[in-house]
């Protein structure tokens, strides 16, 4: 199986920071990577789909990068409702694999 | 609004069986791939099992192999996993969710459902 490992597994951060959360795979998985928001008490919200590609809703203040095996999530300037945890998903294989999370904490 | 609603969670003895089910409107849900994904109190997300659009492949997660069947009906835009053999670790909620098009690739996740919660004790 694909092993996803992301970093930081918390950060603490300021409204109106630029935050950046690493994912990395154990192989390639070319640009088949995901990337999504959860809320406390809500299911996950599809945020970046193939790397790069900003989901139909989301801010334009997120976005994302990479291929390969390395990956990262940018928040250009984050605002209150963005406090919240982060996965990172393959979609390289069928059976799909997760990162263990990013909590996103207001400082 | 495309929407998918789970159904069926609850309070099983270790060993006991469930069975979930996923109901899906607004959209054509025999084109999607289809997964079950749980999360643990307290823990990360962990994907399940997925089914393809016609139903004849299914994947799974090792850790429930042999005790869990992913199944759809399309006729009835339902998407259901049978739990059997079930374990305190299989205690979480659990969401369906549309996947993509293709085998890979394209399998992100959107939308989700609200989730059901399934707990395993005596």
């Amino acid at each position: 199986d694909i092993q996803m490992t992301q970093s930081p597994s918390s950060l603490s951060a300021s409204v109106g920071d630029r935050v950046t959360i690493t994912c990395r795979a154990s192989q390639s998985i070319s640009s088949y990577l995901n990337w999504y928001q959860q809320k406390p008490g809500k299911a996950p919200k599809l945020l970046i789909y193939a790397a790069s590609s900003l989901q139909s809703g989301v801010p334009s203040r997120f976005s994302g990068s990479g291929s390969g095996t390395d990956f990262t999530l940018t928040i250009s300037s984050l605002q209150p409702e963005d406090f919240a945890t982060y996965y990172c998903q393959q979609s390289y294989s069928t059976f799909i694999t997760f990162g263990q999370g990013t909590r996103l904490e207001i400082k | 609004e495309v929407q998918l609603v789970e159904s069926g969670g609850g309070l099983v003895q270790p060993g006991g069986s469930l069975r979930l089910s996923c109901a899906a409107s607004g959209f054509t849900f025999s084109s999607y791939w289809m997964s079950w994904v749980r999360q643990a109190p307290g823990k990360g997300l962990e994907w399940v099992a997925n089914i393809k659009q016609d139903g004849s492949e299914k994947y799974y997660v090792d850790s429930v192999k042999g005790r869990f069947t992913i199944s759809r009906d399309n006729a009835k835009n339902s998407l259901y996993l049978q739990m059997n053999s079930l374990r305190a670790e299989d205690t979480a909620v659990y969401y369906c969710a549309r996947g993509g098009i293709a085998a890979a690739g394209s399998n992100w996740f959107d939308p989700w459902g609200q989730g059901t919660l399934v707990t395993v004790s005596s």
